[in-house]
Formats: C-alpha cells, structure tokens, sequence
C-alpha cells in the first residue's frame, strides 16, 4: 500500500455521462498530481494542486476539471465521456510543491471504462 | 520543451540474459531528476530510482544498475541475469522546475518480456 488511495478501482460507464475520480493523498502530502495513460498518448500530466490551490495544467481537456479539498483529498471530474477518455487515471502525491523529498507516491490507479 | 524518448518499443530476452534498457532526455532546466518506473500487467507504477541532476554516480541495486550520462542526456537501466518477475513496462520520466511545477514527462515506455 502506497498510501495514496484511489477510488474507484475501476469504473465503466456510457458515451456522455459524468464521473468523478477520488484521491487521498499519503498522510502530510500537500501536493496532488493527476495523471492519464491511454494506449494513444501514453502517460501524460493532467493537473497540479497544491494545498487547494491549482498549480499548473498540462494536456487537460475543458471537459475535465479538478479540485482539491481543505482535507487535501482531491476530486477529477470528467463530463461528455467519449470513448476516447478509457483510460487509466493515476493520482500521485507528494509532500512540497517541489522534489525535495523522493518524489511522489502513485496511487494504483482508476481503470475508466466508457462504452 | 522537455522530452524523453524510449526508443525500444518491446524487448524480449530469454531468463538470465542481462538487459539494458535507454532513456535519452532533453530538458533546458538546470536542476532536474530523473526517474525509472516499472509497472507491471497489474497496472500500478512502482519507484524504482530516483537520480538528481547533479549526481553522476551509477548506483546498483540488487540486480539493477542504473547508467546516467549528462555529457549524452541518458539514464540507462540495466537488469542483470534477467528474471520472468521483471516482465513489464517500464518508463522512464523527467521532472524539473522551469515551468513552475515538478511534473513528470515520461517516456512511451518500453515492454519487457522475459521468456523461461
């Protein structure tokens, strides 16, 4: 166990519905990242939050949003699924805005089905 | 603009063969860390080294060697006397500072199959 906790394990839902993935941050981490990995573009950075506040943006698309909340547990949001968005959605954490530390803890991930 | 390239898209070795897997990276920061992750078909990524910019040094673990080369932007990984267990996909990613946040670019990934 990571201790950063991710919810659902996986999820499968239908062309233009809405869902939201949950991530629990390790214990004291400030910092939560979001990732996606899909067979088309690999790996890619969604979203940084840091202490509730948003940081920076990468390849996200205007159908997704985030936010973290004042217990530090942040929340993806994906609306208008297309198929396109199966994926598997990752959150990581980690203690500073910076690597200070070891760099981050991955959770194990949210497996998004969309049918 | 950051970048990693993983140019071996699939490697497949036979059981106690050793295998070097590349990572060449571009990054215009001047402080930066690079990562290995392996992540097996159960889908998590799992830490294997993290190596700042200003440390050259090799390191080995176990039967793991890590290579990084600044002179030619590389982090090689090296697995020695392969094991079916090491079967996965593995990623390399880059982290620095210039854009404000320390988010990771990783590689495409390369896919490791170590056959018995």
């Amino acid at each position: 166990d990571s201790g950063v906790t991710q919810t659902p394990k996986h999820l499968i839902t239908a062309t233009g519905q809405r869902v939201t993935l949950r991530c629990s941050p390790r214990s004291g981490d400030l910092s939560v990242y979001w990732y996606q990995q899909s067979l088309d573009q690999g790996l890619q950075f969604l979203i940084h939050y840091y202490n509730g506040e948003e940081r920076a943006k990468g390849n996200i698309l205007e159908r997704f949003s985030a936010q973290q909340f004042p217990d530090l547990h942040s929340e993806l949001n994906l609306s208008s699924l297309e198929l396109g968005d199966s994926a598997l959605y990752f959150c990581a954490s980690s203690h500073t805005m910076g690597q200070m530390d070891y760099g981050y803890t991955f959770g194990s991930g949210t497996r998004l089905t969309v049918v | 603009a950051q970048k990693v390239t993983q140019a071996q898209t699939e490697i497949s070795v036979v059981e106690k063969e050793d295998v070097t897997l590349d990572c060449v990276y571009e990054t215009r920061d001047t402080t930066y860390y690079l990562f290995w992750y392996k992540q097996p078909p159960s889908g998590e990524l799992v830490f294997l080294i993290r190596r700042n910019s200003f440390d050259e040094q090799n390191e080995i673990s176990g039967r793991y060697s890590w290579n990084f080369q600044k002179s030619t932007s590389s982090f090689n990984f090296t697995i020695t006397a392969s094991q079916v267990v090491d079967s996965a996909v593995y990623f390399c990613a880059l982290s620095g500072n210039g854009s404000g946040t320390y988010k990771y670019i990783f590689g495409t990934g390369t896919r490791l199959k170590v056959l018995a």
